[in-house]
């Protein structure tokens, strides 16, 4: 079974610009993450859903960033436009609900803003 | 969630034992220790968890003290691939998917 499918693997873009990240959970998982991670630190929670309703998008930064999960399956994280400070690796996760143990996550897509 | 308290990097000899230790000292009494691992350009890998008895795996043994303030993760028989960074995180049982809270973990090195 496939796991957690994120595209592209890699993106470097030119500030200003948008940039836009797409994940593909695994079949059947209702709950869906988007997570940041800076080099040299742990992943940090950006927005969770759950189906198609973000529920904790506390985290967020809401002047540049959003997402979207349509049909409560695949999910989009866009950025527009880009700063020299958003180049990290954001990483998807998915997990069956809310209340499940484990999160499985994606490879991941490294931006990097010049 | 209790705060968690990991050394920046430990080393290990391939084939041996590696022991990584975990602090936890505020940890309440509903709060499990899970592991994570992250190893280099991949996601985050789930390891084990545990709440007061020890655990073990295919992957890898957990033993917490009795007094649930700290925790060690084994690993049997360290190979290169374990070569990763190690995550201990507290958190409640349930619904701890959305709970994740990580720090900057234990870089372990696995050498020849």
């Amino acid at each position: 079974e496939a796991g957690v499918v994120q595209s592209p693997r890699y993106k470097i873009i030119e500030k200003k610009q948008p940039v836009a990240f797409w994940c593909n959970p695994i079949s059947g998982h209702n709950t869906l993450y988007w997570y940041l991670q800076n080099l040299g630190q742990g992943p940090e929670l950006l927005i969770r859903y759950e189906n198609e309703e973000a529920v904790d998008d506390s985290q967020l930064p809401k002047d540049r960033f959003s997402a979207e999960r349509l049909k409560g399956v695949d999910s989009t994280l866009k950025i527009q436009p880009a700063e020299l400070g958003d180049s990290a690796v954001y990483l998807c996760a998915s997990s069956w609900n809310r209340g499940s143990t484990e999160a499985f996550f994606g490879q991941g897509t490294r931006l990097t803003v010049v | 969630d209790a705060k968690t308290t990991q050394p920046t990097s430990m080393d290990c000899a391939e084939g041996r034992a590696a022991n990584l230790p975990c602090n936890h000292s505020t940890i309440s009494g509903n709060e499990y220790v899970y592991w994570y691992r992250q190893i280099h350009s991949q996601g985050p890998q789930y390891i084990i968890h545990g709440l007061k008895n020890n655990e073990t795996n295919e992957m890898a043994s957990l033993i917490i003290t009795e007094d649930r303030k700290s925790s060690t993760l084994i690993l049997p028989h360290a190979t290169l691939r374990d070569t990763a960074v190690y995550y201990c995180i507290a958190a409640p049982n349930t619904g701890t998917a959305s709970k994740l809270t990580f720090g900057t973990g234990t870089r372990l090195q696995v050498t020849l």
